[in-house]
């Protein structure tokens, strides 16, 4: 079946300009995470969903981040007025909301690059 | 706080001999689970291996074992019989029940020579 979609797969954008990523999880899963990696470091956690209830944001770095999830469909993680230290690989992944040893599901990430 | 340390930044090792990564965990939740993802330089990642804070057992899968030390809250990964295939970053990872949030450790980039 399908895997997790991300996309744009690559974005190049201005600095102070406002870009929008897209997450498509694997249909079912319930659950769905964001993650972002800066170059050859490790996977920062941004923000979680799970169904309707309300997400865990406690990772957004700062208010110019923002994540909407309508039910258990697409995700869109929105980075508002763009700064350079916000060039990373950003990841979305999915799991099934049941079952504690159900692995995350990754996305191939969207490499965003702040000029 | 809720942390996963990898102290291992990047190990070399040579093929065929078996590697240990180190992976450490901090919580006052009695219940969780640890996993284990191999990202290669394509970026893609791969879930290797899980370990439920209740399982009596160290979970295995093929090469793939994991030494879980409840006590020490340690879950480290054991790669053993290396091949050059192995050569990626390896992130340590945890997911709290009470609330399903997942969080990873910075990693360790293993090295496998010839």
């Amino acid at each position: 079946g399908a895997g997790v979609s991300q996309s744009p797969s690559n974005k190049v954008t201005e600095k102070g300009k406002d870009v929008e990523l897209r997450c498509d999880p694997i249909s079912g899963h319930t659950a769905l995470y964001w993650y972002r990696q800066s170059l050859g470091q490790g996977l920062e956690f941004l923000i979680y969903f799970q169904g309707n209830s309300a997400p865990d944001k406690s990772g957004l770095p700062s208010d110019r981040f923002s994540a909407e999830r309508t039910g258990e469909s697409v995700s869109t993680l929105t980075i508002q007025r763009t700064q350079q230290e916000d060039s990373a690989v950003y990841l979305c992944a999915s799991r099934p909301g049941g079952g504690n040893n159900s692995p995350l599901h990754f996305g191939n990430g969207t490499r965003l690059t702040v000029t | 706080a809720q942390k996963i340390t990898q102290t291992q930044p990047g190990m070399f090792v040579q093929e065929k001999e078996a590697v240990t990564l180190d992976c450490t965990y901090d919580t006052s939740d009695p219940s969780y689970g640890l996993f284990w993802y191999k990202q290669p330089s394509s970026g893609e990642m791969i879930f290797l291996i899980y370990q439920g804070s209740y399982d009596q057992q160290n979970a295995t899968e093929g090469r793939y074992s994991l030494n879980f030390q409840k006590a020490r809250k340690s879950a480290n990964l054991v790669i053993s019989a290396s091949q050059l295939g192995d050569s990626a970053m390896y992130f340590c990872a945890m997911r709290y029940h009470r609330d399903d949030k997942i969080i990873f450790g910075k990693g360790t980039r293993l090295h496998i020579l010839p």
